[in-house]
């Protein structure tokens, strides 16, 4: 079985800073993928970056990047610069080599104060 | 342009009665799926499929069902037995593969609302 954990149900950070947000997982499968998706209040879920268990560097995407330390199986997701618009929902998710649907951790709201 | 659809965005029914959510993908995907969320949770996988007419039973799937006729198309049936219906319905789709880089996409989404 696989499982998402994110700790900090709501996160606030000030425009223009940096912050993280935490993801723990745990799975059995040799092989997996982690994902981070961000929902605004409208619902649509919207993909930001992956992260592969055998990628030798951490994942980045334009502002986004993943700290990836796979003996703490850990996969934050580091927001450079922050702006107003990424006030959401983000969530953590993972794939492994059985099932092909993803597993969500519970999520983490965002608020980007000016 | 590519994407999905779901429709319609919001859906009032009575309690008892069944009802059938649409998802429509023009993106060639294999794989599609559904999921459920509830106010400030996560999503949880009530059915998927990797091929057409073929569908498995995700983590929540009693009180659901669904068909894979056409590999564009992933209707959701939300029936009587679905003790508690009301929820935010999601419809995604993905390349089927490993588990690789095959992001997810999904639709916008159906708020379903039974009385």
């Amino acid at each position: 079985a696989q499982k998402i954990t994110q700790t900090q149900p709501g996160m606030f950070v000030q425009e223009k800073e940096a912050v993280t947000l935490d993801c723990t997982y745990d799975t059995s499968d040799p092989s997996y993928g982690l994902f981070w998706y961000k929902q605004p209040s409208s619902g649509e879920m919207i993909f930001l970056i992956y992260q592969g268990s055998y990628d030798q560097q951490n994942a980045t995407e334009g502002r986004y990047s993943l700290n990836f330390q796979k003996a703490r199986k850990s996969a934050n997701l580091v927001i450079s610069a922050s702006q107003l618009g990424d006030s959401a929902m983000y969530f953590c998710a993972m794939r492994g080599t059985g099932r092909r649907a993803l597993t969500f951790g519970s999520g983490t709201r965002l608020q980007v104060q000016p | 342009d590519g994407g999905i659809t779901q429709s319609p965005k919001y859906l009032f029914r009575k309690e008892g009665q069944n009802v059938t959510l649409s998802c429509e993908q023009n993106l060639n995907h294999d794989a599609m799926y559904w999921y459920r969320q509830d106010p400030g949770q996560g999503l949880r996988l009530i059915y998927y499929s990797q091929i057409v007419n073929d569908f498995q039973k995700g983590d929540i799937a009693e009180g659901y069902s669904v068909s894979r006729e056409k590999k564009e198309s992933f209707p959701l049936t939300v029936t009587s037995a679905q003790k508690n219906p009301t929820a935010f319905y999601l419809c995604a789709s993905s390349q089927y593969g490993g588990p690789g880089s095959y992001e997810q996409y999904f639709g916008p989404g159906t708020r379903l609302t039974v009385t």
